[in-house]
């Protein structure tokens, strides 16, 4: 089966610094990623779309210098929030799809990023 | 815009019973459709999708769902609830770019 591997899945940072998440699709090539943001009981907000080798597509509002998306291999995007405040705390989900022709999306098991 | 919405916040039904998750979907042309679950601090785990083909879409865990056009409506379905189904439902769109576009949720409580 498909497997996204995402890392890590608790991070605890302080106000200001930075933090990069991961996510790797262990057994599949994955061309484009997707993140999603989740707020406590809420619905999963797409924030980007990730392609290997191009700059990532952020939907609407979403602060591209704030949150760095970078896919440089077929195996890995990475999610780097900088200068991080308490806002920016909730729950990160990316995606990959295996197979475009299938629609078989894959998700990590989420992040968990609590600025303080 | 295109969406899907899911009416009901909380369902809760008892163990042993039939479950119905709504979802009825405001999409053009054909849509692509789809049913996950979510499981405190976890990813989705994906239930089923409809693409094409048969209305009547059977998934993981023993879940199905019908596509009905008439309705716009893809309501995810359950012959008889298990505990261990209390989860997260979420009904999804496929848009352009095979971006996933989610609904609101719906939290599901099986009682024993």
């Amino acid at each position: 089966g498909a497997v996204v591997s995402q890392h890590p899945s608790r991070v605890i940072c302080k106000s200001g610094t930075s933090v990069k998440i991961e996510c790797r699709s262990l057994d599949f090539q994955a061309t484009t990623m997707f993140w999603y943001r989740q707020f406590p009981k809420q619905s999963l907000m797409l924030m980007a779309t990730s392609n290997e080798g191009s700059k990532a597509t952020y939907e609407q509002g979403v602060e591209k210098d704030k949150f760095l998306i970078n896919h440089a291999s077929l195996t890995l995007s990475t999610l780097t929030v900088t200068s991080a405040h308490p806002e920016d705390s909730s729950f990160y989900i990316c995606s990959a799809i295996k197979d475009a022709s299938s629609y078989g999306y894959t998700f990590g098991s989420g992040t968990r990023l609590t600025v303080v | 815009a295109q969406s899907v919405a899911q009416p009901e916040d909380q369902v809760n039904v008892a163990e042993g019973n039939p479950l119905t998750v709504k979802c009825t979907y405001s999409v053009s042309g054909n849509p692509y459709l789809f049913w996950y679950v979510q499981y405190p601090n976890r990813g989705l785990q994906f239930l089923l999708k409809y693409i094409t083909g048969d209305n009547l879409v059977k998934g993981s865990y023993g879940f199905e769902a019908e596509f009905n056009k008439s309705q716009t409506s893809f309501h995810l379905k359950k012959p008889s609830a298990l505990v261990s189904d209390s989860a997260l439902y979420f009904c999804a769109f496929m848009e352009y770019g095979n971006k996933l576009v989610f609904g609101a949720g719906t939290i599901l409580r099986v009682k024993s």
